[in-house]
C-alpha cells in the first residue's frame, strides 16, 4: 500500500493556460475525491468517483473544470482557461465505502499557482 | 450548511486537555475528524455516526450528540504532536459527500 499520489506537487501556470492534474489512489479502494484548499480554510469539495461514475458535482464548480476516472483507477482534474482564483492547492482522496462512507485517505496534494 | 468550528484556535501547554466544537444546521448522518500539519495532507482521526455514540483512541476521544447536531473532540493530557489544525466534515446522507468546517488552530506548547 503506497497511499495516494498526486502529480504533479507543483504548477506554474499563466492566466488562460489548462492544466492537468493526476490522482492515483489506494488501489482497493472504490471512490475518488477531489478538494481545494485555500490558505485558513478546510477542503472544499469539489467532485467524486465511486468506480468509474462521477456521483456528484459540488454546484461551485465551475464548468472550467472537469475530472475524469476512466476503469475506475486514477482520475484527472482538469481546468481550462485558469483564472488567479483558481490559486490554491487541489487535494485528492479516496476512501473504499460499502454501506456507509468509509475513511478518507488524502496524497500530498498539488500546489497551483496562477500568475 | 458549512459546519461551525469552534474556537477557532487554541493555544495549550503539554498535559493540558482541549475540546472542539462541531456544529451543523442540518441533520447529519455522520461526522468525520482530521488533523492537518502544516504543509502537510489531512489525517483521518475517526468517525462518528448518528445515534450518539462516542469514540476513541489513545488521548483523543469524540461525541455526537444528534439531537444538537454536534460533535466534540476530547484531546486530553496534550502532547507536542497534537499541534495542527483540526477540521470535522459533516455527511447528511449515508455515503454521500463530506463538507468541512474551517478549522481549528491546535498548539502545543512545551
Amino acid at each position: 500500500d503506497t497511499g495516494v499520489s498526486q502529480d504533479p506537487r507543483h504548477k506554474i501556470t499563466k492566466r488562460g493556460q489548462n492544466v492537468t492534474f493526476r490522482c492515483d489512489p489506494i488501489s482497493e479502494h472504490n471512490r475518488l475525491y477531489w478538494y481545494r484548499q485555500t490558505l485558513g480554510q478546510g477542503p472544499e469539495f469539489l467532485t467524486y468517483f465511486q468506480n468509474e461514475a462521477q456521483l456528484e458535482k459540488s454546484r461551485l464548480l465551475s464548468d472550467r473544470f472537469s475530472a475524469e476516472r476512466p476503469k475506475g483507477s486514477f482520475s484527472t482534474l482538469e481546468i481550462q482557461r485558469t483564472e488567479q482564483g483558481d490559486s490554491a492547492m487541489y487535494l485528492c482522496a479516496s476512501s473504499f465505502t460499502s454501506g456507509r462512507t468509509g475513511e478518507q485517505y488524502f496524497g500530498p496534494g498539488t500546489r497551483l499557482t496562477v500568475t | 450548511q458549512q459546519p461551525v468550528q469552534s474556537p477557532q484556535a487554541v493555544i495549550l501547554r503539554e498535559g493540558e486537555d482541549a475540546v472542539i466544537n462541531c456544529s451543523s444546521s442540518k441533520a447529519l448522518y455522520s461526522v468525520h475528524w482530521y488533523r492537518q500539519k502544516h504543509g502537510e495532507a489531512p489525517i483521518f482521526l475517526m468517525i462518528l455516526l448518528k445515534g450518539g455514540e462516542q469514540k476513541g483512541h489513545d488521548k483523543i476521544s469524540a461525541s455526537f450528540n444528534e439531537k444538537k447536531q454536534q460533535s466534540s473532540l476530547y484531546l486530553t493530557a496534550s502532547q507536542l504532536s497534537y499541534s495542527g489544525t483540526y477540521f470535522c466534515g459533516t455527511e447528511r446522507l449515508s455515503q454521500g459527500n463530506l463538507i468541512f468546517g474551517k478549522g481549528t488552530k491546535l498548539s502545543v506548547k512545551p
